[in-house]
């Protein structure tokens, strides 16, 4: 049973449009992150949303953390062709269990 | 160390063959996981040890794979009898305390190849 599901699993988009990646559940987190992996690299963290609602900004990156901590979504403007990767989503669900995590979209940013 | 490293950075090995995979985490960092990824794929979690406690082995795929924490540091992950559907990057993340939203720290994974 995959219990955060990524969407799409793929996508490739040409610089400067804007997209949106989705990251569902039906569990409730306590948290849930947001990474981006490169070939031949571990994950690097790039957001934690713990509040149900919260919004938080990154630059061109903007996050969500649905009302009811069960979803989120990746909002990237302008798409840069540095933000290709793979975007994988995590969530804790509660603060001494495993983190679990989604397979990633991998994001292909056409120069 | 500034952040987790993992030995070896690759490894061939043949089938049927033990393998034994290390990761030092971030000194201080109570918690420390272990997660398969396969090409392209996402992070499939194998095992996660938290202080003292009994470790949280319900990922891993079969009775060939272990792992120990010896003195709440350093960590090994041992295939035993390796088959050719382990190849794989093995990761390993290490977060320092029990609290939401803590992050995880990745070192740079170990590629396994099984012949």
């Amino acid at each position: 049973t995959q219990l955060l599901e990524q969407s799409p699993q793929f996508l490739s988009i040409q610089e400067g449009e804007n997209l949106t990646v989705y990251c569902n559940s039906s569990s409730v987190f306590s948290s849930l992150q947001w990474y981006r992996q490169e070939p031949g690299e571990g994950p690097v963290l790039l957001v934690t949303v713990v509040t149900g609602g919260e919004v938080k900004k990154l630059k061109r990156l903007t996050f969500q953390f649905g009302d009811a901590r069960k979803d989120s979504s990746l909002h990237i403007t302008a798409a840069q062709p540095g933000d290709t990767g793979l975007y994988l989503c995590a969530g804790g669900l509660n603060r001494d269990d495993k983190i679990i995590f989604g397979k990633g979209t991998r994001l292909h940013i056409l120069p | 160390g500034a952040g987790v490293s993992q030995s070896p950075s690759n490894k061939v090995t043949e089938k049927g063959k033990d393998v034994e995979l290390r990761c030092d985490p971030i000194s201080g960092h109570t918690a420390l996981y272990w997660y398969r990824q396969s090409l392209g794929q996402g992070l499939e979690f194998l095992i996660y040890f938290q202080g003292n406690s009994a470790p949280d082995k319900s990922g891993l795929p079969s009775d060939r794979f272990s792992a120990e924490r010896t003195g709440g540091s350093v960590s090994t992950l041992t295939i035993q009898r390796t088959q050719q559907e382990d190849s794989a990057v093995y990761l390993c993340a290490s977060r320092q305390q029990r609290a939401a939203g803590e992050t995880q720290y990745f070192g740079p994974g170990t590629r396994l190849l099984v012949l």
